[in-house]
């Protein structure tokens, strides 16, 4: 169990350039999340995974986001057009799907962007 | 919206201290209850849970009850330690399908 790895762990980018972080959830875990948390909050969900279907979005994902996991095993999420307010901590979470391992989530250290 | 409450602002204490951190919850069913801890530099970890009314979760000297008459989570630990520094999220599993958090409170202890 290598844990839940995400990629960059910082990504600086300038207003209005794309970006794109990947997440390496545990290898047999078959859900995976996004959230973002910035300062002072605690995360907010952003959406999730159950294998390679997205089964649900928050209203905070806007149409700039898009979150993919082709096959079932890690995840990219990418922001569009990025702007000062999507600077924050992203953070990418698994766990088992089945009963009360569906609770259990393990979160990566998070990909920190700052939009300048 | 299920939610989650935490009380406001950093809590400093000094080490072997009694430390409570209140949380409690809005939900319309009966979620799962966690504390989550996120250390400096590190992502979250799960601290402890609980699945039903009066289900009392422990871990490293931590402590939450369940309590369904009061709506309440609270976090307690008897004799706090520098290394217990951290940030710790009151949570709740709720639509089967994810975590909401609370704000989070900022624990310092100081030697």
């Amino acid at each position: 169990d290598t844990g839940v790895s995400q990629d960059p762990r910082h990504k600086i980018t300038k207003r209005g350039q794309n970006v794109t972080f990947r997440c390496d959830p545990i290898s047999e875990h078959n859900r995976l999340y996004w959230y973002r948390q910035t300062l002072g909050q605690g995360p907010e969900f952003l959406t999730y995974f159950q294998n390679e279907a997205q089964l649900e979005k928050s209203r905070l994902l806007s149409d700039r986001f898009s979150a993919e996991r082709p096959k079932g095993s890690f995840s990219t999420l990418e922001i569009q057009r990025t702007e000062q307010g999507d600077s924050a901590m992203y953070l990418c979470a698994s766990s088992l799907g089945l009963f009360e391992g569906r609770e259990k989530l393990f979160f990566g250290s998070g990909t920190q962007l700052s939009v300048l | 919206g299920d939610s989650v409450t935490q009380m406001e602002g950093p809590v400093t204490l000094s080490e072997e201290a009694f430390l409570t951190i209140n949380c409690t919850y809005t939900a319309t069913g009966y979620p799962s209850l966690f504390w989550y801890v996120q250390y400096p530099g590190e992502g979250l970890q799960l601290l402890l849970k609980a699945t039903k009314a009066d289900d009392k979760g422990s871990n490293k000297g931590f402590e939450a009850t369940y309590r369904k008459e009061t709506t309440s989570f609270h976090l307690e630990k008897g004799s706090v330690q520098v290394s217990d520094s951290a940030v710790y999220f009151c949570a709740l599993f709720y639509g089967n399908n994810r975590l909401a958090f609370g704000k989070g409170n900022q624990v310092v202890v100081i030697p």
